[in-house]
């Protein structure tokens, strides 16, 4: 079974800022994964995913991830942050015979002005 | 277009109650999914249909859980002898493909 660690439950960054979030995974082949980003009183939504090729994907709201196999790790970054980018963001893996997602803890950030 | 649609936002319920809380997927969409999201924690899985049956429902965690998708669009959660523990938000899903769900804003669950 597949299973994800957010090693950071908050993290706190001034706007303008550059921001990475961390993701490790486990699981035993190429996965698929995804980060979602979750405001206050929202639903999920979708930032990006990899499935497969290139290992540097690009999401909406100026978001980029990279898939690191050597490292089991999937982490999100933002050159500059807004104020906007202030919400909890998972991370989340998916068997490619599955449907079902396993999520991280998340990970909470906090933009200062 | 609409996105998932989840009834009602919010649920109180006195510990006992039976509970149904109501998805409405995106339409076209053939699997739809439902998660259980507790405080300080990711979502996690409870139930996959593809089409009207459940596809997989390892993730409900006893037999007071069931969830049911009639026609194939819109699904119950549907939940007996509810418990405190109960409480979190339960989120639903959906998606046309492997992989890529859209997710409602959930129903918060509170049992007292």
């Amino acid at each position: 079974a597949q299973s994800v660690t957010q090693p950071d439950i908050h993290i706190t960054v001034s706007e303008g800022a550059s921001l990475e979030l961390r993701c490790n995974y486990s699981y035993g082949a190429t996965p698929y994964l995804f980060w979602y980003v979750q405001s206050p009183g929202q639903g999920l939504q979708l930032l990006l995913k990899y499935f497969s090729g290139d290992t540097l994907v690009q999401g909406i709201k100026g978001f980029e991830a990279e898939f690191k196999r050597s490292q089991s790790s999937f982490n999100l970054r933002k050159p500059s942050v807004h104020w906007s980018d202030a919400a909890e963001y998972f991370c989340a893996v998916g068997a490619r015979n599955d449907y079902k997602l396993s999520f991280g803890a998340g990970t909470t950030v906090t933009v200062r002005a | 277009g609409a996105g998932v649609s989840q009834t009602p936002s919010n649920k109180v319920t006195e510990k006992g109650k039976y509970v149904e809380l109501r998805c409405d997927p995106i339409s076209g969409h053939t699997a739809l999914y439902w998660y259980r999201q507790s405080l300080g924690q990711g979502p996690e899985f409870l139930i996959y249909f593809q089409g009207t049956g459940a596809a997989d429902d390892s993730g409900l965690p006893n037999d007071r859980f069931f969830a049911v998708r009639p026609e194939g669009s819109v699904s119950t959660l549907k939940i007996q002898r509810t418990e405190r523990g109960d409480s979190a938000v339960y989120l639903c899903a959906s998606s046309l493909t492997l992989g890529e769900q859209y997710f409602g804003p959930g129903t918060r669950l509170t049992v007292t």
